[in-house]
This record gives C-alpha cells, structure tokens and sequence, in this order.
C-alpha cells in the first residue's frame, strides 16, 4: 500500500463526454503526477502539479487539464472523450524541495476507463 | 528529449533461475534510472533507482541492477526468481527526477514456470 488512492476504480463513458477522475496523494507529498496506460504499453506522462499549479506536460491535447488543490489532492478532467482516451489513468505523488526532486513516485492503484 | 527501449516483450523462466531484463536509454543529459513493478491490476512499484553514485544498484525483492552509461543500459536482474514474481516490468527515466516527465519503457512481461 503507498497511501496513494485513486476513484474511482472503473468508470465506462461513451464518446464526446467528459470524465473527471481524482486522486488522494500520499501525506505530506506536494507533487502530483498523471499518467496514461494504454493496454500492453507503459505510462504516458501527462502533466505534473506542483503546490497547485501545472509544472511539466508531455504531448497530451489541451482537453487533457487538471487541477490540484491545497490539501494536495488532485484531479485529472477529460473533455470531449475519444475512443483512444480507454486507458488506465494512474496518478503518482512525490515530494519536491526546492531545487531538487529526487524523491521517489508513490503510484495510486490506477482508475480504468473505457470510451465506447 | 530521451527515450527507453525494453529489448524483450516477455521473458519465461523456470523458477529457482537467474533472469535479466535488458534495457537501453538515450538522452543528451544525465538522467535518474528507476525499474518499476506492476502486478495485475495494480498500480506501479519502485524495485530500484539510480541517481548518482554506484553503478551496482540493489532494490526491493532480491532485484538489482546495473548502470552501464558506456552503453546506455539499465539491466535489471536476480538471481533465482520465484513464481510471485511473475508481473510486469518497467524501465524508466527521467532528466530530474520526483516523477517530472518521467519516461517509461513499453513494459517487459517474466513469466516464472514451475
């Protein structure tokens, strides 16, 4: 168990909806990091939050957005969902002193969702 | 910008042996090497990480891994697996570590065989 939770568990929408999916960092973690699992591949980088703002995004279309709020916990929000968007969505938290991040990722159980 | 590549989709073994999972990386600045974990319907765990220092890494598990920067590769290996430790593996990197835009290999899947 690393502390890190995820809801929900699964989630079906059809195409064109918008999903949220949130995420409970581990305590005391200020940073928030999303990822896109697509079957039988390895974690996509979405975007990072760091004390409530977005820090880093990798190649993910602006309907890909979050937020993360002052207790540290997190959301991911998808809009106009695609077929493509059916993936295991994990979050990861970790810890950043300034100027540094070498903290280890502590990942959520993960939430699947299915486009149809 | 870097990049991971996992030499091996799958990987069976007989219990009670030695396996290693190869992986090579690219980048134009150093990097943080981690391996993770994923067992069936679970989220990522840490084995291992290398930052900086000895290129002979030790993780959780009875897993360890080599940091070869001549040839860009993060091996991981252990020396007699069991049938739990069949799962998901996954290379990654990263150019700052903390998780920022993390890297991670298209996965290799061991297989232990009674």
């Amino acid at each position: 168990e690393t502390g890190v939770t995820q809801s929900p568990t699964h989630l079906i929408k059809t195409r064109g909806q918008q999903v949220t999916l949130r995420c409970s960092s581990q305590s005391g973690h200020n940073t928030v990091s999303w990822y896109q699992q697509a079957l039988g591949q390895g974690p996509q980088f979405i975007f990072q939050y760091y004390r409530e703002e977005e820090n880093g995004r990798g190649n993910f279309p602006p309907r890909f957005s979050g937020l993360q709020f002052p207790n540290y916990s997190s959301e991911l929000n998808v809009n106009a969902l695609e077929l493509d968007d059916s993936a295991l969505y994990l979050c990861a938290s970790s810890t950043r002193v300034a100027g540094s991040s070498t903290d280890t990722q502590y990942f959520g159980p993960g939430t699947r969702l299915t486009v149809l | 910008a870097q990049s991971v590549t996992q030499l091996d989709s799958q990987v069976p073994v007989f219990e009670e042996a030695p396996v290693e999972l190869r992986c090579n990386y690219s980048s134009s600045v150093s990097v943080y090497l981690f391996w993770y974990v994923q067992y069936p319907n679970q989220g990522l765990q840490l084995l291992l990480k290398y930052l900086s220092g000895s290129t002979l890494v030790k993780g959780i598990n009875g897993f360890e891994a080599e940091f070869n920067k001549s040839q860009t590769s993060f091996h991981l290996r252990k020396p007699s697996v069991h049938i739990s430790d069949t799962a998901e593996y996954f290379c990654a990197v990263s150019a700052q570590g903390g998780g920022f835009k993390t890297i991670f290999g298209a996965g290799t899947r061991l297989f232990v065989k009674a």
